[in-house]
């Protein structure tokens, strides 16, 4: 079975400081890889998703991230936060039409 | 505007009460699903429908029920055999045509049990 890890449950950063949320999966074959956030008491929102092709992917919000499938990574970057990122970010893998989720990183920017 | 839409976004039950919540997508989208979403524990999955008429169980299915009469419409409805109900649930859907697209989701359904 698949599974998704999540390491950090919380991560606070200063604000127009860089931040990493890593994210890292757990499949004997291929998947897609999706980061979405989430406003508080709102829906999910597609950030970015690896897909194929190059491992370095750029999405909304200035966000990116690169799928290493050595360490079978998705680690999501952003070079300089704003008091707007704060939000909890969920990395998901696809696997027979189905997405599995990691259990989310809370951002929290600091003034 | 193509999107989902889920109501009510909040919804107070007794014990002992069936309660459904409505989910309604126009994006004309065969694929839908509905997760539970609990404070640190992240998205389960309840149920999904690849067609109408067709739908499956989830991770977390006991105490729910589903239908798929319609393309647009998969309404959830939680029993009273549902031992912990009092959660946020979100409905998302996705098209099958050109695979694998994006999961979209609606704004979420918060339920408590009082």
């Amino acid at each position: 079975a698949q599974s998704v890890t999540q390491l950090d449950s919380q991560v606070p950063v200063f604000e127009e400081a860089p931040v990493e949320l890593r994210c890292n999966y757990s499949s004997s074959v291929s998947v897609y890889l999706f980061w979405y956030v989430q406003y508080p008491n709102q829906g999910l929102q597609l950030l970015l998703k690896y897909l194929s092709g190059s491992t370095l992917v750029k999405g909304i919000n200035g966000f990116e991230a690169e799928f290493n499938k050595s360490q079978t990574s998705f680690h999501l970057r952003k070079p300089s936060v704003h008091i707007s990122d704060t939000a909890e970010y969920f990395c998901a893998a696809d696997l027979n039409e189905k997405l599995t989720f990691g259990t989310g990183t809370r951002l929290t920017i600091i003034p | 505007d193509g999107g989902i839409t889920q109501s009510p976004k909040y919804l107070f039950r007794k014990e002992g009460q069936n309660v459904t919540l409505s989910c309604e997508q126009n994006l004309n989208h065969d694929a839908m699903y509905w997760y539970r979403q609990d404070p640190g524990q992240g998205l389960r999955l309840i149920y999904y429908s690849q067609i109408v008429n067709d739908f499956q169980k989830g991770d977390i299915a006991e105490g729910y029920s589903v239908s798929r009469e319609k393309k647009e419409s998969f309404p959830l409805t939680v029993t009273s055999a549902q031992k912990n109900p009092t959660a946020f649930y979100l409905c998302a859907s996705r098209g099958r045509d050109r695979w694998p697209d994006t999961q979209y989701f609606g704004p979420g359904t918060r339920l408590t049990v009082l």
